[in-house]
């Protein structure tokens, strides 16, 4: 069984853009987490999604924005990007419900300079 | 375990030795706990969880024991590997969803 695949694995951008990042989660898991993972913070959650909604929230700025397709992929963007968005980004895939193994992907690396 | 900073607290043990990382969670109403294993380079790998009805789960080399009226967690592995290096981190769940709330993080060192 495939794990969970984040695409890119790295990523370089500058300041003011907006970046895109990608998460398949395991064949059918349907809850799918972001979490931004930073020396001086930790690992933060984001936000969820669960069958294509929205279901938590983390305390990130509208700039994070996330969402979900029919087949669980989820995306997540940010937009007018800060050099404090550097960051490795995680997501994680559950089957579902809640309180349930969550199983992370490598990662993406934004580097913003 | 509210997420902190910079410093990250280092076990450092023999190869063969017991090791045992401990973990204070914030809130009470958490219901759900999981260890996770981070090694360099990588994203958290699922060690072990356990739900709050319970006090103690073990796996395979690995125990969680859980205290609710301290809230705190601890996660024991047997005879430790080199392999076991890494770093260690808790999270804790409420309720439905899947919202994780990590603690710091505990930087595992074995010596062979």
């Amino acid at each position: 069984k495939a794990g969970v695949t984040q695409t890119p694995r790295y990523l370089i951008k500058t300041r003011g853009q907006q970046v895109t990042l990608s998460c398949s989660p395991i064949s059918g898991h349907r809850s799918v987490s972001w979490y931004q993972q930073t020396p001086g913070q930790g690992l933060q959650f984001l936000f969820e999604y669960f069958s294509e909604t929205q279901r938590n929230k983390g305390n990130f700025p509208g700039r994070f924005s996330g969402r979900q397709f029919s087949n669980s992929r989820s995306e997540m963007n940010v937009s007018t990007l800060e050099l404090g968005d550097s960051a490795l980004y995680l997501c994680a895939s559950s089957m579902g419900q809640g309180n349930t193994e969550a199983f992370f992907g490598q990662g993406t690396r934004l580097t913003v300079v | 375990g509210e997420s902190v900073g910079l410093h990250l607290p280092t076990l450092s043990v023999q190869e063969g030795d017991n090791s045992i990382i401990n973990c204070a969670y914030s809130n009470s109403a958490s219901d759900y706990f999981i260890w996770y294993k981070q090694e360099s380079g990588k994203g958290p790998q699922f060690i072990i969880d356990i739900r709050s009805n319970m006090d103690k789960r073990q796996g395979q080399r690995v125990t969680v024991l859980l205290n609710k009226t301290v809230k705190h967690l601890s996660l024991q592995i047997a005879a430790t590997q080199p392999g076991d290096s890494a770093v260690y981190f808790c999270a804790e769940n409420i309720g439905a969803g899947n919202m994780l709330t990590f603690g710091g993080g505990t930087r595992l060192m074995v010596k062979p």
